[in-house]
């Protein structure tokens, strides 16, 4: 399995206040994602990341921010959590594998965050 | 702009029997394609890839999937269901010069006993 760890994994927080979600690899892979799972609505890209301080906005960006100072963290911030944010945030990562240039992308476990 | 179409978003068939999961995707150019399981309360799992080697591409646990051009298509099937097979299956498409994956809705496969 690809070493991917996000913490926390579990969150209760309330509105207003904001929140950190972290994403940590060791396959030294220069992409780095985050996505949001929401029921009905399958994968969506909240950011991305191609190189250390290298980032862009996905499909739903709006109330969250990322950084990236390292190769191997990637975290996401909720600036102010609203009730809309509540979802399972997912951390992947890619890069060039072998020669079939495929650039899979591997999962960690999630975090579910829930905003009361 | 690449999208992609997986029909149904519940099937449902008995243990034992033929597993046939549809995708279909919008290319001028072959690209990259994979399938992905969700098992619940987990991440997701690469469980087989397209990368134009061969059309018929065998993936983990006896599923495996077809790449067909003239059809645009890449559906997912297994000979045989089991009841550990239920889970969520997302088919995602990957342009050429693109690093990024276009995602299905996903199809959650149900498996009766």
């Amino acid at each position: 399995d690809a070493g991917i760890t996000q913490s926390p994994r579990h969150k209760v927080t309330e509105t207003g206040t904001p929140v950190t979600l972290r994403c940590h690899q060791t396959e030294n892979h220069r992409y780095m994602y985050w996505y949001r799972q929401d029921p009905g609505h399958g994968l969506r890209l909240i950011h991305y990341s191609y190189g250390v301080k290298d980032t862009d906005k996905g499909e739903v960006s709006d109330g969250y921010s990322v950084s990236r100072s390292k190769t191997e963290d990637f975290l996401l911030t909720l600036e102010s959590a609203t009730s809309s944010q509540t979802s399972v945030y997912f951390c992947a990562i890619s890069d060039l594998m072998g020669t079939a240039s495929s650039y899979e992308q591997y999962f960690g476990p999630g975090t579910r965050l829930t905003v009361t | 702009a690449q999208s992609v179409t997986q029909l149904g978003s519940h099937v449902s068939v008995s243990e034992g029997a033929l597993v046939l999961l549809r995708c279909n995707y919008s290319s001028s150019v072959p690209p990259y394609l994979f399938w992905y399981v969700q098992y619940p309360n987990q991440g997701l799992q690469l469980l087989l890839k397209y990368t134009s080697a061969a059309t018929l591409v065998k993936g983990i646990n006896g599923f495996e999937a077809e790449f067909k051009k003239s059809e645009t298509s890449f559906h997912l099937t297994k000979p045989s269901a089991h009841m550990s097979d239920a889970a969520e299956y997302f088919c995602a498409v990957r342009s050429r010069g693109n690093y990024q994956l276009i995602w299905g809705a996903g199809t959650k496969l149900i498996i009766k006993p």
